[in-house]
Order: C-alpha cells, then structure tokens, then sequence
C-alpha cells in the first residue's frame, strides 16, 4: 500500500509570491490534515478536509487556504509569502479523522527568501 | 487553542534501561489521544490512539498508559535501544472536532 506522498518536497520562493503544495493520500482514505512545522514551535493544524469539506481551521491567517478533490487528493495554497512563512509542512490521512491514527507525508520544505 | 505539554523536552538514557514521559492535557470535552513518534530525516509514525481512561496500550517495548479524568498520559520504553532514538508527540482530539493539537514532543536519545 503506498504511504502518503507530498510535492514538492523542496520549495524556495521569494516574499510575496505564492505557492501551491500537494499532497495524496493513502488509498481510501478520506481525511486529510495539514500542519506546519517551524523551529521550537512544534506542529501546528492549519486545517483537516474531509470529502472535499473543510471540517476545521487552525488559527492561521486568510493567506492559508486549502481544498480537496474528488479523489481526496489535497492542495494547500500560500498566497503573499512572509519570510515568517519557511517552514516544513506535512500533511496526513486517516481513514475518517478523529481517533483514526493519522499517516504522515514527507513534508515539504518551504524556505521564504 | 488547547494546551498539551510534555515533559521532559528531552532526555538521555543509557541502552538497555527504562524510561517514561508525560503528555498533560486539558481533561474536559477529551476525545482521543494520539501519541507519534518522529525519527529524523522521517515523518512521524503513529504508535497509539487511546480513547478510554485507564486504557493501556502497547506495541512491542513500548507501552502507554490513559487518564482522562486527570488529564496525562504516560509513554513507556522498556530495555530502551538506540533505534528509539527519536522525538515523541502527543496529541489531543477534543470534541471529536477533527483537530489535533500536539505538544513539543519529547526527544529521547539512547546511548550505546
């Protein structure tokens, strides 16, 4: 069974920009999560979809947004990129979410320069 | 936001010997508590999802211990191996909201 796969799994931008990162579940999973992981701040919940609905949103600005697909396939998007913004991203999918045990992707680094 | 704390931040045990760590956590509307453990230059792995108090779990030498009423929850290592070298997160679904909120993690490093 394939695990969860995220791309890119290096990404360097400039401020101001925007960035668009993926990721894909493991098969038949339905719930996809989204943490950012900066330096002493441990993992923080950016936001979980389940069938293509946002079930829940973390304390982050409007510049984060997310979505799913059909497939449950998920996208994060990162618009007007701060320096305060580099961090690894991860994603995981669990079955239903909630006491399902998540599985996690690589990550993405994303360095803001 | 829901406060989940873990301590030590870190420790070192010698190989072959025991050791524990606490994730402390708001009691009220509990759902679930996840614990994972995050290897370097790896993406965390789950290792429990306990949900009843005085739940007790295990996978190989480690094990993990519920208490919902007072809030924590203890991870055991037994006969600790330098492969258990790793960071270890907890995390808490309340209100079965789909949002888990994880503590700073513990590290553990095991020496030889």
């Amino acid at each position: 069974k394939a695990g969860v796969t995220q791309t890119p799994r290096y990404l360097i931008k400039t401020r101001g920009q925007q960035v668009t990162l993926s990721c894909s579940p493991i098969s038949g999973h339905r719930s996809v999560s989204w943490y950012q992981q900066t330096p002493g701040q441990g993992l923080q919940f950016l936001f979980e979809y389940f069938s293509e609905t946002q079930r829940n949103k973390g304390n982050f600005p409007g510049r984060f947004s997310g979505r799913q697909f059909s497939n449950s396939r998920s996208e994060m998007n990162v618009s007007t990129l701060e320096l305060g913004d580099s961090a690894l991203y991860l994603c995981a999918s669990s079955l239903l979410g909630g006491d399902y045990e998540q599985y996690f992707g690589p990550g993405t680094r994303l360095t803001v320069t | 936001i829901l406060n989940v704390e873990q301590s030590p931040q870190s420790l070192h045990v010698q190989e072959g010997d025991s050791t524990n760590f606490t994730c402390s956590f708001p009691s009220s509307n509990f759902y679930a508590l996840h614990w994972y453990r995050w290897e370097t230059a790896k993406s965390p792995e789950a290792l429990f999802v306990m949900t009843l108090n005085g739940d007790e779990k295990k996978k190989g030498r480690i094990s993990a211990t519920l208490n919902t009423k007072e809030g924590y929850s203890y991870l055991y290592i037994k006969g600790s191996q330098p492969e258990d070298s790793a960071t270890y997160l907890c995390a808490l679904a309340a209100n079965n909201d789909y949002k888990l909120s994880f503590g700073a993690g513990t590290t553990v490093t095991v020496r030889a």
